[in-house]
């Protein structure tokens, strides 16, 4: 099952606004990833984090790899109509090897024109 | 360069069947991985191959199983489906098994069992 908690499950806004979604864990992560998924699509990644505390923006995307390793979040800014879609939280827990990655249960984002 | 190409994209099976679905990697992209997603629900790891043989498995029982090829293209194969089997079942390739940081997804296979 899921080991990651996402929240929130799913945000209706207004174009414009600013959208902040997160992920949390019992568990320590040693990356973070965020990603996005349209309908019949793949996940694409938006961010990666590798450090504790590391703070990484990729044009109005901000996320943030927690000082604990247990938690992350994603903040996006003045919201377009093209940000709707599924967003996913994705990490490598210490204790895995390879490219195993822990997936939370997505937050779903409505953006209204 | 081609990304990850994934078929079929929809499949419906009998409870009981056996399916395969199939994954050509990115370019330069050694590694592939397997996950499944529920509807409504994130990707689970199902495993991962690397030079032709799996180092890497999620909680999946034996009834799932796979194969990569000399040209780094793979297949995952499902024995005696359940209707909880129903998913879209993702690909992705990466240029090392330790990069997973650099996955690309495919488009999925969208599996029903009916």
């Amino acid at each position: 099952g899921q080991q990651l908690n996402q929240s929130p499950q799913s945000m209706f806004i207004q174009e414009g606004e600013d959208v902040s979604m997160n992920c949390t864990s019992s568990s320590i992560f040693n990356t973070w990833l965020w990603y996005k998924q349209d309908p019949g699509e793949g996940p694409v990644l938006l961010i990666a984090l590798y450090k504790a505390g590391e703070l990484t923006s990729n044009g109005r995307l901000t996320a943030q790899f927690g000082i604990t390793r247990k938690d992350s979040f994603l903040n996006i800014s003045a919201s377009i109509p093209s940000d709707v879609g599924i967003y996913f939280c994705a990490g490598r827990l210490v204790n895995n090897a390879g490219n195993m990655l822990t997936f939370g249960g997505g937050t779903r984002l409505m953006v209204k024109p | 360069e081609t990304g990850v190409t994934q078929s079929p994209t929809h499949l419906i099976k009998t409870r009981g069947q056996q399916v395969t679905l199939r994954c050509s990697s990115q370019s330069g992209h050694n590694t592939v991985s397997w996950y499944q997603q529920a509807l409504g629900q994130g990707p689970q790891f199902i495993f991962q191959y690397y030079r032709e043989e799996e180092n890497g498995r999620g909680n999946f029982p034996p009834r799932f199983s796979g194969l990569q090829f000399p040209n780094y293209s793979s297949e995952l194969n499902v024995n005696a489906l359940e209707l909880d089997d129903s998913a879209l079942y993702l690909c992705a390739s990466s240029p090392s098994p330790e990069t997973g940081s650099l996955n690309t997804f495919g488009s999925g296979t969208r599996l029903t069992v009916v």
